[in-house]
């Protein structure tokens, strides 16, 4: 079956570095990967959708990669502030099959 | 626009009693979904629609139903409630063609629907 496999630990990072996370999959072959941030109590929102012919995309201070080989995404936050401080999803395939979300808590 | 609502906010049933949740869009979008959340396990599938009068099951879906009578709205119902059942639960739409396998664009999601059954 299929399997998405995000870092359940919390990532604590201070305001300014760069914040990377992972999102590992086995058993599928998506054509596309999205990304969402979730804060408590609310919906997730949508952030940022790469395709598998892509090798990266940017949006505003986030970074996304999608190697189809190692079969990883990863994403990056970069010059990061404490209000980036919440849960983000990755989901894979037409019907979006969602990790389990990796925190992150920005320290000033 | 309001985007996508949920009603109600929160519930508390008792095993064996009936509700349904009530999702609504306004952005005329095609494809509605019904997800639960579970604290460890990620958003899954429950059902979904690919248009108004269609229905399919997702990944988890024993002990639901689901109807999209209108476009704009899609129905969750818990025929018999089950303590299993304790979740939050997520509607989301997002365009797509009518009748498609699937859509590859973002999902807009409502509020959630905090259910406790005891």
């Amino acid at each position: 079956s299929q399997k998405i496999e995000q870092n359940s630990e919390a990532l604590n990072i201070q305001e300014g570095k760069t914040a990377t996370l992972t999102c590992n999959y086995t058993n599928y072959s998506p054509a596309y990967l999205q990304w969402y941030r979730q804060d408590p109590g609310r919906g997730p929102v949508f952030l940022l959708l790469i395709r598998e012919n892509e090798k990266e995309k940017r949006k505003e201070r986030l970074k996304v990669t999608f190697d189809t080989t190692l079969k990883q995404s990863l994403f990056h936050i970069t010059a990061s502030q404490p209000a980036d401080s919440a849960t983000y999803l990755c989901a894979l395939g037409g019907k979006l099959q969602f990790g389990a979300g990796t925190q992150v808590v920005v320290t000033p | 626009n309001a985007g996508v609502t949920q009603t109600p906010k929160f519930r508390v049933l008792k095993t064996g009693q009936s509700m349904t949740l009530l999702c609504a869009q306004d952005m005329n979008h095609e494809y509605m979904y019904w997800y639960r959340q579970d604290p460890g396990m990620g958003l899954r599938l429950i059902h979904y629609s690919v248009g108004e009068g269609t229905t399919a099951k997702g990944e988890v879906p024993d002990g639901y139903n689901v109807s999209r009578l209108k476009k704009q709205n899609f129905l969750l119902g818990l025929e018999s409630a089950a303590p299993s059942q304790t979740s939050v639960y997520f509607c989301a739409s997002s365009w797509g063609l009518a009748g498609a396998v699937s859509s590859s664009y973002e999902q807009y999601f409502g509020p959630g629907t905090r259910l406790t059954v005891t």
